[in-house]
């Protein structure tokens, strides 16, 4: 059974610009969370999309936004980039929402902002 | 509110050496779930176990055995006989309300 693949691994970027990343589940799992990794912030929980919608946002401003497709996939943008952006990005995803069930994490998308 | 806390930072054993990961926890709620995943360098947080707030039996696979105390809101990790291959960054995890809150990892180094 595939894992979580999340694509692409690495994108350098510059300021102003926006970036989306992608996620694809487990299959027939219909949970799907977005986690940004920095070594000053640690994991922090950005947003958790579940039968398309979502249902909980973290502390992030509007700049980042998350969307879930019929087949489960989603999608993560965030527009006008900061230096502060530069990040790992997880995916995870569970069968059902992430409160009651386990959550398998993909390998990350490591965003660099120039 | 919900909160995860890894007190030790990092800390490095000789290999074949045992080693406790401590996990302190706070929560409001009488239903919760308690992991432990870890993430090697290669960035994939990878998932090693998962209790339930009902659970409190001490569990062991292999090398790695976890103790849960309610009373004392804790969810330690142990791993017996360390190796090189157990150097990683390790998490505790809580899910509760509608969030998953993570500690802020130890990095384990195992010296050969």
């Amino acid at each position: 059974k595939a894992g979580v693949t999340q694509t692409p691994r690495y994108l350098i970027k510059t300021r102003g610009q926006q970036v989306t990343l992608s996620c694809s589940p487990i299959s027939g799992h219909r949970s799907v969370s977005w986690y940004q990794q920095t070594p000053g912030q640690g994991l922090q929980f950005l947003f958790e999309y579940f039968s398309e919608t979502q249902r909980n946002k973290g502390n992030f401003p509007g700049r980042f936004s998350g969307r879930q497709f019929s087949n489960s996939r989603s999608e993560m943008n965030v527009s006008t980039l900061e230096l502060g952006d530069s990040a790992l990005y997880l995916c995870a995803s569970s069968y059902g929402p992430s409160s009651t069930d386990t959550q398998y994490f993909g390998s990350g998308t490591r965003l660099t902002v120039l | 509110a919900q909160k995860v806390t890894q007190a030790q930072t990092e800390i490095s054993v000789v290999e074949k050496e045992d080693v406790t990961l401590d996990c302190v926890y706070e929560t409001r709620d009488t239903t919760y779930y308690l992991f432990w995943y870890k993430q090697p360098p290669s960035g994939e947080l990878v998932f090693l176990i998962r209790r339930n707030s009902f659970d409190e039996q001490n569990e062991i696979s292999g090398r790695y055995s976890w103790n849960f105390q309610k009373s004392t809101s804790s969810f330690n990790f142990t791993i017996t006989a360390s190796q090189v291959v157990d150097s990683a960054v390790y998490f505790c995890a809580l899910s509760g309300g509608n969030q998953f809150y993570f500690g802020t990892g130890t990095s384990l180094t195992v010296i050969p």
